[in-house]
């Protein structure tokens, strides 16, 4: 089945530094989402991409929606402690008609 | 605007048993997908249901179901239960099928013993 790989898996910064990570698919996707996870939560909406080469921000998030539709990036910019979490990308539209995630990227933000 | 909620948050059961965990939609949401997340396997699709039919399924056995009911809530069971079935249960709801855009519940965290 289709499948995403997301990267890095886990990253150590120090607050105020500015975050990139990244999903890649052999596939090609219609939506493209960025979720993040809380300890004892379920995964919260961050972001939702629906055109190719499409740029949104969500205050210090900014995702694009790669312009081959195979993959999508997310930047966090002067990130702080609250940023601490899993974030995952999620790709829709695709063959399988449900979301595909990837396996998530662990932040830890040192203040 | 009530999120999804999903009752019970936490479940210890023993093999061989059953379950059945309830999820209750955002107010309008018509779309309820279930996954089961795993720390090895990450978030994995269940099913997803609209109008009360399922509408997708993933790779999962046959001890694993569900169903929606006509005021969009929904159930899910798990028969028979093994120690793998250990994981969080996420449920999320959508205003239509298949068009992505989840809102998630906290989930119910299942224990098997």
């Amino acid at each position: 089945g289709q499948q995403l790989n997301q990267s890095p898996q886990s990253m150590f910064i120090q607050e105020g530094e500015d975050v990139s990570m990244n999903c890649t698919s052999s596939s090609i996707f219609n939506t493209w989402l960025w979720y993040k996870q809380e300890p004892g939560e379920g995964p919260v909406l961050l972001i939702a991409l629906y055109k190719a080469g499409e740029l949104t921000s969500n205050g210090r998030l900014t995702a694009q929606f790669g312009i081959t539709r195979k993959d999508s990036f997310l930047n966090i910019s002067a990130s702080i402690p609250s940023d601490v979490g899993i974030y995952f990308c999620a790709g829709g539209g695709g063959s399988q008609g449900n979301l595909i995630f990837g396996k998530g990227t662990k932040l830890s933000v040192k203040p | 605007k009530a999120g999804v909620t999903q009752t019970p948050r936490y479940l210890i059961k023993t093999r061989g048993q059953q379950v059945t965990l309830s999820c209750s939609p955002i107010s309008g949401h018509r779309s309820v997908s279930w996954y089961q997340q795993t720390p090895g396997q990450g978030l994995q699709f269940l099913f997803e249901y609209f109008s009360e039919t399922q509408r997708n399924k993933g790779n999962f056995p046959g001890r694993f179901s569900g169903r929606q009911f006509s005021n969009s809530r929904s159930e899910m069971n798990v028969s028979t239960l093994e120690l793998g079935d250990s994981a969080l249960y996420l449920c999320a709801s959508s205003l239509d099928w298949g068009v992505g855009k989840l809102f998630f519940g906290s989930g119910t965290q299942l224990s098997v013993l």
